[in-house]
Parts: structure tokens; sequence; C-alpha cells
């Protein structure tokens, strides 16, 4: 399975400011995800990160909010722009090498806004 | 809206016995199903993945999947402490293969 790594693990941020969240897999992987976690919950789906194309946002989840980069085929960054404690989360990668395979996740970052 | 639900926790087991995790699925569609193991402040870890109706074995843990009653389980034999953690049961869309609904986790503690 791609070994995935995302950084920062963690951050303390001011208020109405922006964070990019960096995501490095070890080899070429044709999806990569991202989703939030928040404390005790599941995890829910930001957005769906395709090389060459654009994002594809869920449902609650916008462009301008969370801007999200895929330059080549292992690699993906996520901003987390605008910033308020309602932010708060776990912000994880993922990575599935093919259709129908499972995803694997980075370690995540753990962020919290003051 | 599609869903994936767990049974509630928190589960408790004692070492050494059966733990039982259950996973129903909205979704008729749904072709691939996957557990993972999420240790306290770690990420998601995958265990298993089922595609087929049956039985799937991998160690101590074997999937179970039924999709005419829209099911999956997880079976963990032996249970360590080792194995305490919460549980995620994930069931792709069935319109899309990209998509991966999670559910909410079931929460297992094995007593020493």
């Amino acid at each position: 399975s791609a070994v995935i790594s995302q950084k920062p693990s963690r951050d303390i941020c001011q208020r109405g400011t922006s964070l990019t969240i960096q995501c490095q897999v070890d080899s070429q992987v044709t999806m990569m995800f991202w989703y939030r976690q928040q404390p005790g919950q599941s995890l829910t789906l930001i957005a769906t990160a395709n090389q060459g194309s654009e994002a594809t946002y869920e449902s609650g989840f916008v462009i301008d909010k969370f801007p999200i980069s895929r330059p080549n085929l292992t690699f993906s960054t996520l901003t987390v722009s605008n910033m308020s404690p309602e932010d708060s989360s776990i912000y994880l990668c993922s990575a599935r090498t093919d259709e129908n395979q499972p995803q694997h996740f980075g370690d995540g970052t753990r962020l919290s806004i003051l | 809206q599609k869903e994936v639900e767990q049974n509630s926790g928190p589960l408790s087991v004692p070492e050494g016995a059966i733990a039982s995790l259950n996973c129903t699925y909205s979704d008729r569609g749904s072709q691939s199903f996957f557990w993972y193991r999420q240790y306290s402040g770690k990420s998601p870890e995958l265990i298993m993945s089922i595609y087929s109706n049956g039985d799937k074995e991998d160690g101590r843990f074997t999937a179970q999947l039924n999709k005419a009653s829209q099911y999956v389980s997880l079976l963990i034999r032996d249970s360590q402490p080792s194995d305490s953690a919460t549980y995620l049961c994930a069931v792709n869309e069935g319109t899309s293969y990209d998509k991966v609904i999670f559910g909410p986790g079931t929460s297992l503690s094995v007593i020493p």
C-alpha cells in the first residue's frame, strides 16, 4: 500500500489566517481525498482531488474556504482559509491506487484555532 | 441520503473473547466494503476489505458480507487489549467508485 506523509502534523493558528496542509504519496495514485474529523466524530469527506482537474467538493464545503491543489499524481494540498474556531479539527489526507481499492490515510493534521 | 450505520458502543469484551462489530448500509449499489481501525489520536488503518458475499478471514479477523441484507460485520477472535480502538465501517457509494462513506464507528474495549 502507498505510504502517505502529511504535514504539518499539528498547528495552532489565529482566527482569520490560512493554513496549507501538504500530502505526499510515495507512489503515483489516481485519487486523493481530504477529510475532516471533529472530536469524537467519524470522517467527513471534504473533497476528492483529481490530478489535472478541479477538485470535487461535497455538500457543505466550498472552494473559497478549502482550496485544493493536485499538481501531480503524488502530491496534493488543502488550504483552510480565513479560519475560525469552528475549523478546529483533524484534517486527513487519503489516497487510493485504483478503482475499488481501499483508501490509505496519512497521519493527519491536528488544527486548533484560537 | 446514503447512510452507513454501526452498532452503538462502547463495546466491552473480556480478553480472549470474540468481538462482533456490525454495520448496515443503505445503498444497494455498493460493491466495496472496508473495515478500518483507529486508535485514539491516530489516523484510520485498513484492516479488511471485502467485495463478495460470504466470509473473508485474515488472521484473527473475519469480515462477513451479506449484500441481500445490506449487512457487513467484523469478528475479532481471541480479542487482545491491543484491539481496543474505534472500528470504522466504510462503504463505497454505489454510483461511484470514488466516494466512500464512513460509518460513525464503534468503540471497542478489550478488558484484560
